[in-house]
Order: C-alpha cells, then structure tokens, then sequence
C-alpha cells in the first residue's frame, strides 16, 4: 500500500512558470514532510521540509502548503528555471520514527 | 567532498552471483539508511542502523539480503544469490539522531546494480 500518493506524474511548464506538485496521506501519525530533488544518476538531495503545526514554508523559490485537515502538502516552485528540470519526490515520516516513506516521482521539465 | 559515498556507482552481475556494495556515511552521522529505488519509483526503505546495531528491517529484504554496519562507521549490503529483480538503484543514507528531533537524512549517490 502506497503510505503517499504523488501527483502528476509528469509536469511540463514554461521558465518562470510555477509547477506544482501535489502529495497526499493517510497515516495521521505522520508528522515530517520532507521534498527531495534528484537529478538522473545522483541520489535525492533535501529541498525543503515542513512540519504540521505551519501552513506554509518558504525556501527561497520553493514553498511547501500545508494542509492537516485534507492529509495533503504541495511544492511550489516560484520563477522556475531549466535547471530545476529533476525529478522530485515527497515523503513522510514520524519524527519519532525511523524511515521516509517517499511518493512515487514527478517528472519536471522546464523549457527555457 | 564530506557527504554520502557509494562504491561502486554500477555494478552488473550474472544471475545467481553475490554481491556486495559499501556506503560511507558522513563521518559524524549515527544512523545509516539502505533504500532501494526502481525506474520511476520512489525510494523503499530496507533496514537502517544506530551506530552498529541495526534495529529495523523491512520485509523488502529478503533472506538473500544481509547488511552490516560493523564500526557503526561504514556499511556493507550484500546480496546472495541475485536474482533479475533485483536490478535497481541501492541508495544509502545517513542521519544524525539527536533525541526529540527529526533526522534530515543525507543521500548518497547510489549504486546501480543491473543483474542479467
């Protein structure tokens, strides 16, 4: 059972568009909502985290909304560049717990 | 470069052949991580370890799969007798737990094992 649901799948915008990316869950235990970036052949690298007793969180161009009542968080990406072109990954876990449960990818393409 | 090191970076094997891959987690680090990644899938926990014990294990690791974390420093994930599925990208984490905080896990760049 997939413990976070990732949409879209893929994602084509234009530069300076603002892809969003949306993950879902279940698990109310949860309570650490990490994204990660991760280029072809290198491992995923923190983007940005959030935890949910905040709405939002900004991270230069990045910002994750969060919402507790629907199980469901976003990452926006603001102005985005051809080098934001990766594929990106949301999970969850407990901050008491020990491992990510990580969403199944969104594609991004930016075209310049 | 301090970060998460993996060797070897690919790896191609004939089915039935063991293998065994390393990670270096950053030196200060205390847990360590083993997911397992396939084509346009997110990472999947294995196992992970404090220090040198290693405390939890997922039901993705088969008995074919042992792992070893002998110093609480580096890491070894062997696989026995691989088999077609086994095919994927192995990637290795590590994190430092301090009591009461969530640990920001630090990836590596992963192995990529292709068994024919």
């Amino acid at each position: 059972q997939q413990q976070v649901k990732q949409s879209p799948q893929s994602l084509i915008v234009q530069k300076g568009g603002i892809p969003i990316i949306n993950c879902a869950y279940e698990n109310t235990a949860f309570d650490y909502f990490p994204w990660y970036q991760q280029f072809p052949g290198k491992g995923p690298a923190l983007l940005i985290a959030i935890r949910p007793d905040v709405s939002e969180k900004k991270e230069g161009r990045f910002t994750i909304s969060f919402n507790k009542s629907a199980k469901q968080f976003s990452l926006h990406i603001m102005d985005s560049q051809p080098g934001d072109s990766a594929t990106y990954f949301c999970a969850a876990s407990r901050v008491t717990g020990n491992q990510f449960y990580f969403g199944t990818g969104t594609s991004l393409t930016v075209i310049p | 470069d301090t970060g998460v090191s993996q060797d070897p970076r690919h790896k191609i094997t004939k089915r039935g052949q063991n293998v065994t891959f390393r990670c270096d987690p950053i030196s200060e680090h205390n847990r360590l991580y083993w997911y397992r990644q396939t084509l346009g899938q997110g990472p999947e926990f294995l196992t992970y370890f404090q220090n040198e014990a290693q405390l939890e294990k997922s039901r993705l690791l088969s008995d074919r799969f042992s792992a070893e974390r002998p110093k609480g420093s580096f890491s070894t994930l062997e696989i026995q007798r691989t088999e077609q599925g086994d095919s994927a990208m192995y990637l290795c984490a590590s994190s430092l737990n301090l009591a009461g905080t969530t640990d920001t896990q630090y990836f590596g760049p992963g192995t990529r094992l292709t068994v024919l």
